[in-house]
């Protein structure tokens, strides 16, 4: 079975500073790892996703994430924070193969201060 | 292009009764996957739905069921309603591939259901 456990439930950081939401993941076999944002009232919209080659994956607006196998981790990162990026992130896996099953982490909440 | 659609978008119901949320996937995609959501939590699969078959379920008890139509959309029953079945409840679409790549999951804005 897969598991994934998100460090640190909340997040608060100033607007302009660097953030790092933490991801550690579980898992006998390969998986995909993927980061979903959640803003409030809202459904998840798929943030970044590692499937295979390059470890560090990017998404259209700023933030990355690194697959580190040695570790079971896939951090997410963002050099500069907007106000706008106040939301729940999940961290989840899902098997390569089979049903496309998604396993989350409990979030983080990232609330951004002016 | 209309994504993932969740009817309806709230729902209060009484201990005991039985509710049915409906879900209709994103154009082109022909696999459901339900997920429930309690308070500050991360979203708990409950099952899959893909060629009108339960492929894959959750621990979740038999109160939970589900029903796929030939156009791929999907209901989630829920019987004898319980305080903690109150969650957002998510419906996710997706499409089959036998390949690496596409394997996006695509998310409805779920329905919240409250249970008094």
């Amino acid at each position: 079975a897969q598991s994934v456990t998100q460090l640190d439930s909340q997040v608060p950081v100033f607007e302009e500073a660097p953030v790092e939401l933490r991801c550690n993941y579980s898992s006998s076999v390969s998986v995909y790892l993927f980061w979903y944002v959640q803003y409030p009232n809202q459904g998840l919209q798929l943030l970044l996703k590692y499937l295979s080659g390059s470890t560090l994956v990017e998404s259209i607006n700023g933030f990355e994430a690194e697959f580190n196998k040695s570790q079971t981790s896939f951090h997410l990162r963002k050099p500069s924070v907007h106000i706008s990026d106040t939301a729940e992130y999940f961290c989840a896996v899902s098997l390569i193969q089979g049903a496309q099953k998604l396993v989350f982490g409990q979030g983080t909440r990232l609330t951004i201060n002016p | 292009d209309a994504g993932v659609t969740q009817s309806p978008t709230h729902l209060i119901k009484t201990r005991g009764q039985q509710v049915t949320l409906r879900c209709s996937p994103k154009s082109g995609h022909d696999t459901v996957s339900w997920y429930q959501q309690a308070l500050g939590q991360g979203p708990q699969f409950i099952f899959q739905y893909y060629e009108e078959e339960e492929r894959q379920r959750g621990n979740f008890p038999d109160r939970f069921s589900g029903h796929q139509f030939p156009n791929y959309s999907s209901e989630l029953n829920v019987n004898a309603l319980l305080l903690g079945d109150s969650a957002l409840y998510l419906c996710a679409s997706s499409l089959v591939v036998v390949q690496m790549g596409n394997t996006e999951a695509f998310f409805g804005q779920g329905t919240r259901l409250t249970v008094v």
